[in-house]
């Protein structure tokens, strides 16, 4: 079945610093990848989204890119902001049907 | 344009209580599902629909029950809660297209079973 592992946490960084959250995935087809970000007490929102190989899902200065050859969409922000901080979940959908990784929780201090 | 609702954002029962969980969304999308949330499990998939008075089971239906009669509403029914059901609970709806799959997201309701 599909499956996603995320790099396990949590992360801790200092305010401008760069931020990688490796992803690799499992499926069957070709899924459309996810990364979703979850601030405390809230639900889940999109962050950005790729629907084929190559694809580069980028908002609010982060970046992921859909790699077919290394199942993988690693998600990347070139200098993190206390705002950052939150719990962020890569995940597949296929069919309709998204699977999760566990999260990442990110802790960015000034 | 309120997105998707859901209902309570918090409840409290004991073992053997039966309550319904309420979903609505207002985008008309035809996907709708409801995941649960456990400390470093990530969100699991408990039932999700393609449509109305269609319902699939997910990864764990276990002790959960859902209906779709109409395309806006997706209510999860516990029939006899038991304190392993205790985590919140999330909503999500999407459109079944590739340009339409990305899933929106209720704000939770954080169930506790004694």
């Amino acid at each position: 079945g599909d499956s996603v592992t995320q790099m396990e946490g949590p992360v801790t960084l200092s305010e401008e610093a760069f931020l990688t959250i490796n992803c690799t995935y499992t499926a069957t087809g070709y899924p459309s990848l996810f990364w979703y970000v979850q601030y405390p007490g809230e639900g889940l929102q999109l962050l950005l989204k790729a629907t084929k190989a190559d694809d580069k899902g980028s908002n609010k200065g982060f970046e992921a890119t859909y790699r077919k050859e290394t199942t993988s969409f690693h998600l990347e922000k070139g200098s993190v902001q206390v705002s950052d901080s939150a719990v962020y979940f890569c995940a597949l959908s296929s069919y309709g049907k998204l699977t999760f990784g566990q999260g990442t929780i990110l802790t960015v201090h000034p | 344009n309120a997105g998707v609702t859901q209902t309570p954002k918090f409840q409290v029962l004991k073992t053997g209580q039966s309550m319904t969980l309420q979903c609505a969304q207002d985008m008309n999308h035809e996907y709708m599902s409801w995941y649960r949330q456990d400390p470093g499990m990530g969100l699991r998939l408990i039932h999700y629909s393609v449509g109305a008075g269609i319902t699939d089971q997910g990864e764990v239906p276990n002790g959960y029950n859902v209906s779709r009669s109409t395309t806006e509403d997706f209510p999860l029914r516990l029939l006899s809660a038991a304190p392993s059901q205790t985590s919140v609970y999330f909503c999500a709806s999407s459109g079944l297209a590739v340009s339409t799959d990305t899933q929106y997201f209720g704000p939770g309701t954080r169930l506790t079973v004694l």
